[in-house]
């Protein structure tokens, strides 16, 4: 079952904070992140294992909540090359070694 | 390196037509898969290969077929061309399991 991304969409100004959830409905073993500019392939950002783990990668940071299914992505002081479509893929329940990916969330950073 | 490369990147078909969208990896990774993204709906999974000559079902597997005779090759055939798979078709390898997807430049396909 597809994961749920929230907000559908998120509209920022430079500078400007945002986060972005990945809610699952079954056990999950791991959460992908994924972003995705216009026209190109989705690009890894990070992987979140199951033990409440958090990462971060430069101002991008997130965490993962095994009990609550859940995934946040903190997309902090947000720059304009932050914008595109930002994917959760998860893995779990039956599909171990498949990724199941949300519908996406846009995000647009103004300057 | 040239990591996922895809042909063709565009493609017109006429319903009933077939083809086969070429997908290669040069990083000798064991899982290649290939999904589908139609707006609003994300990225689903059609197939996936966990090493040469296993293949398995993804979500939306039907009308189309796949075969890993190398590590290198993951080939998607459509066998009978509609409408419905207009979409962007992404190929991906990952070193194992659910591991971090590389993506190939994807081939945009559009049934008439």
């Amino acid at each position: 079952q597809q994961p749920v991304q929230s907000p559908q969409a998120v509209i920022l100004r430079e500078g400007e904070d945002a986060v972005i959830n990945c809610s699952s409905s079954k056990a999950l073993y791991s959460v992908h992140w994924y972003r995705q500019k216009h026209g190109e392939a989705p690009v890894f950002l990070m992987i979140l294992l199951k033990g409440g783990e958090q990462k971060g990668h430069e101002k991008i940071s997130a965490s993962f909540n095994e009990k609550k299914q859940q995934s946040s992505l903190y997309l902090t002081a947000s720059q304009l090359s932050y914008s595109g479509t930002y994917f959760c893929g998860t893995e779990g329940g039956t599909s171990y070694g498949k990724l199941t990916f949300g519908q996406g969330t846009i995000l647009t950073v103004h300057p | 390196n040239a990591g996922v490369t895809q042909t063709p990147k565009f493609q017109v078909l006429k319903t009933g037509q077939s083809m086969t969208l070429q997908c290669a990896q040069d990083m000798n990774h064991e899982y290649m898969s290939w999904y589908r993204q139609d707006p609003g709906m994300g990225l689903r999974l059609i197939h996936y290969s966990v090493g040469a000559g296993i293949t398995d079902q993804g979500e939306v597997p039907n009308g189309y077929n796949v075969s890993r005779s190398t590590t290198e090759d993951f080939p998607l055939r459509l066998l009978s061309a509609a409408p419905s798979q207009t979409s962007v078709y992404f190929c991906a390898s990952s070193p194992g399991g659910a591991g971090t997807q590389y993506f190939g430049p994807g081939t945009r396909l559009l049934v008439l």
